[in-house]
């Protein structure tokens, strides 16, 4: 079963701010965000940890609720360059296999 | 900086014929990913590869499948007998630990005829 992010799609003015939706039916041991443009790979941004840690970008913040099994990914003061598809994959287990599921995307696009 | 690269960008293919994808992980990373997405839809994981074997894989990852890494870089994906719902993205991902971002390589794209 695939976390749920919502909104599915976001438009927004030159430096407006958005929020980006990731939930789990299923205990999330990590949550790790990804940006994709069009005809491009999954770019890394940022991974949150169960027991707090993060890693990632320093202009891209996020927070994870672990007892909600919900993350969310924080874009302020947006440009256009963050235009894409951001992507959620979910790590549902503590075993260090890496396997990550991904949400189905929320589809950002910037305008000037 | 250091990135995983791919090979061949686009593979264009005859339904039943084998293909290998290769993949070039970052050189000091030890954990390795294979993942699809079909045009339009979400990234898809098919399997991922930690000392010299299979840690885990998606029921996508059938028998017509396989992964190997021949030697200390390279780590490839085969199909053996490929079918037109295999036409998709192909991505290869390395991390450093199995809790560790995972960085994507630029994709295959694999078209099925």
């Amino acid at each position: 079963q695939q976390p749920v992010q919502s909104p599915q799609a976001v438009i927004l003015r030159e430096g407006e701010d958005a929020v980006i939706n990731c939930s789990s039916s299923k205990a999330l041991y990590s949550v790790h965000w990804y940006r994709q443009k069009h005809g491009e790979a999954p770019v890394f941004l940022m991974i949150l940890l169960k027991g707090g840690e993060q890693k990632g970008h320093e202009k891209i913040s996020a927070s994870f609720n672990e007892k909600k099994q919900q993350s969310s990914l924080y874009l302020t003061a947006s440009q256009l360059s963050y235009s894409g598809t951001y992507f959620c994959g979910t790590e549902w287990g503590s075993g260090n296999t890496g396997k990550l599921i991904f949400g189905q995307g929320t589809t950002l696009q910037v305008k000037p | 900086e250091p990135e995983v690269t791919q090979t061949p960008s686009h593979q264009v293919t005859q339904m039943g014929q084998e293909v290998i994808l290769r993949c070039v992980p970052i050189s000091n990373h030890l954990y390795f990913y294979w993942y699809r997405q079909i045009l339009g839809q979400k990234v898809e994981f098919l399997v991922s590869f930690y000392n010299n074997e299979i840690s885990e894989k998606s029921e996508i990852f059938d028998d017509q499948f396989s992964v190997e890494r021949p030697d200390g870089s390279n780590f490839t994906l085969k199909i053996r007998s490929t079918k037109l719902e295999d036409s998709a993205m192909y991505f290869c991902a390395s991390s450093g630990g199995g809790h560790n971002e995972q960085f994507f390589g630029p994709g295959t794209r694999l078209t099925v005829l």
